[in-house]
């Protein structure tokens, strides 16, 4: 069974730099095609794709947000982990990380629960 | 990038209705375009990818198709449980872009 579970902070300052941490089971980023992906969606508003990781280290960046953005995994830990700097109030969001599980695929098959991040002061 | 149009932004349907979602890509994007499902408080749901493959445990009356650059989500018989907010992907190049959505309510 594939699981995925977002951590981090809930509430975070503007300027302030978030981490977030995606623990994953029931697959891993050894299988080759295998990938993490990150994704976003502000209260009430439509999905959008921050990253993705690949199991082969490859790193993915939405455009907009490339300056801001560093993904990274822990292979042996199952994890992946998210650090957007410079937090806006525009960047209060769920954050989900979902798996891609195939080298030619580009959909998500499975998805955490989410976390919602608030930036406020 | 790509933009993913998605209409209607709302539905109303009654049990035993037939739904359809419509999704238009800004460019051609042969048949790669995902379809989820989200319910309030939850994650997405993947329903359809591939256009027209259903993924597995999802019920037969989802189905998806394709023309051109217009993508067709179809519920064909509503349940109540299919309530929610359904998003288009696609699944061609990044960065991945979703439509903006489809609230179906059960009347």
């Amino acid at each position: 069974q594939v699981t995925l579970k977002e951590s981090g902070p809930a509430l975070v300052k503007p300027t302030q730099t978030l981490t977030l941490t995606c623990t994953f089971s029931g697959f891993s980023l050894r299988t080759s095609g295998m990938r993490v992906n990150w994704i976003r969606q502000p209260p009430g508003k439509a999905l959008e794709w921050l990253a993705r990781i690949d199991w082969d280290g490859d790193k993915f960046y939405s455009e907009s947000l490339k300056t801001r953005l560093t993904i990274s995994k822990d292979t042996p830990k199952n994890q992946v982990v998210l650090k957007m700097t410079n937090l806006d109030p525009i960047d209060t969001a769920t954050y989900y990380c979902a798996r891609t599980p195939g080298r030619n695929v580009n959909w998500f098959d499975s998805w955490g629960q989410g976390i919602l991040v608030t930036v406020s002061s | 990038d790509i933009q993913m149009t998605q209409s209607p932004s709302s539905v109303s349907a009654s049990v035993g209705d037939r739904v359809t979602i419509t999704c238009r890509a800004s460019q051609g994007i042969s048949r790669w375009v995902a379809w989820y499902q989200q319910k309030p408080g939850e994650a997405p749901r993947l329903l359809i990818y591939d256009a027209w493959t259903v993924h597995s445990g999802v019920p037969s009356r989802f189905s998806g198709s394709v023309s051109g650059t217009e993508f067709t989500l179809t519920i064909s018989s509503l349940q109540p449980e299919d309530f929610g907010t359904f998003y288009c992907q696609q699944a061609t190049s990044l960065p991945f872009t979703f439509g903006g959505g489809t609230r179906v309510e059960i009347k």
